[in-house]
């Protein structure tokens, strides 16, 4: 089956420690985003890649980082710089940029 | 800038009663409209969409109308049911913004038996 994977599900760290989340799809899709949610909230984009190679800020890209090496992983590096980094963090792709986007379950993130 | 403005929740409905959601966004272009659904703990989904004035997407008993000249998408669903509840987002995508995706705040929607 097609699709996007996320691990881990559930992830804790203390504070001070960078982590990276996964990313990978197996839908040969172009474009791929991360995107934070909190709590009650909308979808915040962190940065997006509309090609293998290649990234871009999103609205919220203090404190993240991520590569773009194969098509289809997108990994995050979320970095001791980020301020509040506890949340759910999305990924998804899309055919092209600008299409509708397939989202991945979701890794929920909790640094203490 | 791109935006979307969805009606605020919470929305409480009880099983079999008629939903609507409305939505209404501002665009720099011509944009494709989404509404996507997020169950609790799960990523989102997309319900349905639509690319062009007047066109109507439509999925699982879901629909929305296209209306360029209101500048909305409302999402309408004529019986709901328990396994409905869950989150609702309207997006747009907008190829004059270098088609860059604007996602609403989400809408809740719990439905009682």
């Amino acid at each position: 089956d097609g699709g996007i994977t996320q691990s881990p599900k559930y992830l804790f760290r203390k504070e001070g420690q960078n982590v990276t989340l996964s990313c990978e799809q197996n839908l040969n899709h172009d474009a791929m985003y991360w995107y934070r949610q909190d709590p009650g909230q909308g979808l915040r984009l962190i940065y997006y890649s509309q090609i293998v190679n290649d990234f871009q800020k999103g609205d919220i890209a203090e404190g993240y980082s991520v590569s773009r090496e194969k098509k289809e992983s997108f990994p995050l590096t979320v970095t001791s710089a980020q301020k509040n980094p506890t949340a759910f963090y999305l990924c998804a792709s899309s055919s092209i940029w600008g299409a509708e986007q397939y989202f991945g379950p979701g890794t929920r993130l909790t640094v203490t | 800038g791109d935006s979307v403005t969805q009606m605020e929740g919470p929305v409480t409905l009880s099983e079999e009663a008629f939903l609507t959601i409305n939505c209404t966004y501002t665009a720099t272009g011509y944009p494709s409209l989404f509404w996507y659904v997020q169950y609790p703990g799960e990523g989102l989904q997309l319900l349905l969409k639509a690319t062009k004035a007047d066109d109507k997407g439509s999925n699982k008993g879901f629909e929305a109308t296209y209306r360029k000249e209101t500048t909305s998408f409302h999402l309408e669903k004529g019986s709901v049911q328990v396994s409905d509840s869950a989150v609702y987002f309207c997006a747009l995508s907008d190829p004059a913004n270098a088609g860059k995706s604007t996602f609403g705040d989400g809408t809740t929607l719990t439905v009682k038996p």
